[in-house]
């Protein structure tokens, strides 16, 4: 069974650039969550996408936003870009997503901006 | 009322001892008790979690201890072995849908021989 699959592991970008990250769920998950990790904050929700409506929200800024697609694989975005959003974005996906229960982790993309 | 407070950041234990990892929460609406385990390089994975209503769950070596009235939990893990050396982090959520897991700071373990 395969597991969670985010894409690319790696991402440079410079400040002012916007991106785009992928997160493939398990076959079979409807929900897919995003956090960021990084050393100061640890590990911050950042939305979850359920049946390709976003059903929770963290306290980021509008500039990071997400979608969910009708196979369950998601992106999220992040426009003009700051070097305070370098940082590990971790996708995961669960079969239903009530409450964190089942969340299986992707292996993340590592974004740096420089 | 959403924090989760892990201590202690960083812990070195000897082979074959017992690592222990605690947390304490504030929102008592909290009903579900993770904890998981990342290597460097990989996502957090599910080690092991309880719901408030036992006191204690054990998997293999991994032991949560849980008190719901001092709002606190820990992880034990018995027999450390070097392969265990890796962050640890806490985390809470209340059940429902549109929910999210709060984590605590995370636990770096080395352990030594």
């Amino acid at each position: 069974k395969a597991g969670v699959t985010q894409t690319p592991r790696y991402l440079i970008k410079t400040r002012g650039q916007q991106v785009t990250l992928s997160c493939s769920p398990i076959s079979g998950h409807r929900s897919v969550s995003w956090y960021q990790q990084t050393p100061g904050q640890g590990l911050q929700f950042l939305f979850e996408y359920f049946s390709e409506t976003q059903r929770n929200k963290g306290n980021f800024p509008g500039r990071f936003s997400g979608r969910q697609f009708s196979n369950s694989r998601s992106e999220m975005n992040v426009s003009t870009l700051e070097l305070g959003d370098s940082a590990l974005y971790l996708c995961a996906s669960s079969p239903e997503g009530a409450g964190g229960y089942g969340y299986t982790f992707g292996s993340g993309t590592r974004l740096t901006v420089v | 009322q959403q924090q989760v407070k892990q201590s202690p950041q960083s812990l070195i234990v000897q082979k074959g001892g017992i690592s222990i990892i605690n947390c304490a929460y504030e929102n008592t609406a909290f009903d579900y008790f993770p904890w998981y385990q990342q290597f460097p390089g990989k996502g957090p994975a599910l080690l092991i979690a309880i719901r408030p209503d036992v006191s204690e769950k054990k998997e293999g070596r991994f032991t949560i201890s849980f008190n719901k009235s001092a709002k606190q939990f820990s992880l034990h893990i018995m027999d450390s072995q070097p392969g265990d050396s890796a962050t640890y982090f806490c985390a809470a959520s209340k059940r429902g849908t549109a929910s999210k897991l709060t984590f605590g700071t995370g636990t770096r373990l080395q352990v030594t021989l």
